[in-house]
């Protein structure tokens, strides 16, 4: 069992705004990491820390964390949004162990 | 702009071990941890565990039995080894790069990018 946990499936109309979210107690510690995945792709990191993205994501994703929480925000959300989900942080025992959340499924209406 | 390209045997039989190799491009080795990820058909990513360019290693305690992570600095290479494989190992495996920052008072946190481009391994007699 993943110790961070999401959504397995969320929904969203095309042009909405969608919250993913991610909880697990070593959020209250660490930033997560947030990856988008799409069929047969490798991941690819969308949001890391407070809240940055990479060169090339657009800014219609952004991140947040509050207590326990994590949230991947896509404001505006496009057809090509389309995708898995999955955050990532450190184990809450504190050691050099990473977890990933389960996943959640993104489908744009 | 680093690139992780990594290779190795795609079938196995039950019992046997598991081999797959990383290699980085275009970058820094050091200074980094590299990490093994996988992801079995149609569920979500696991982290095997990860090395720095010293040989200092962490790994997954449900997989730390059986996983050996190595690196060679000469090469820019790593290597993920599982031994005693069963058809629960098939899936596809990622190698990534581990990137760390600090945050205020908060801990270091950490990120994986890039990504390798997967390999899919399929244990079946």
């Amino acid at each position: 069992s993943s110790e961070l946990t999401q959504d397995p499936a969320v929904s969203v109309a095309l042009g909405q705004t969608v919250r993913i979210t991610c909880q697990g107690d070593s959020l209250r510690s660490y930033y997560a990491s947030w990856y988008q995945q799409k069929p047969g792709q490798a991941p690819v990191l969308v949001i890391y820390g407070k809240n940055n993205r990479p060169s090339g994501i657009p800014d219609r994703f952004s991140g947040s964390s509050s207590g326990n929480t994590a949230s991947l925000t896509i404001t505006g959300a496009q057809a090509e949004d389309e995708a898995d989900y999955y955050c990532n942080s450190r184990d809450s025992s504190g050691n050099h162990l990473r977890v990933f959340g389960g996943g959640t499924k993104l489908t744009v209406l | 702009q680093v690139q992780l390209q990594q290779w190795g045997a795609g079938l196995l039989k039950p019992s046997e071990t598991l081999s797959l190799t990383c290699a980085v491009y275009g970058g820094s080795f050091s200074g980094y941890y590299w990490s093994w990820i996988r992801q079995p058909p149609g569920k979500g990513l696991e982290w095997i565990g990860e090395i720095n360019h010293s040989g200092s290693t962490n790994y997954n305690p449900s997989l730390k039995s059986r996983v050996t992570i190595s690196v060679d600095t000469s090469k820019n290479q790593f290597s993920l080894k599982l031994s005693s494989v069963t058809a629960a190992d098939t899936a596809v495996y990622y190698c990534a790069r581990v990137r760390s920052a600090a945050a205020g008072t908060r801990p270091m946190y950490n990120w994986f990018d890039p990504w390798g481009q997967g390999t899919l391994v399929t244990v079946s007699s």
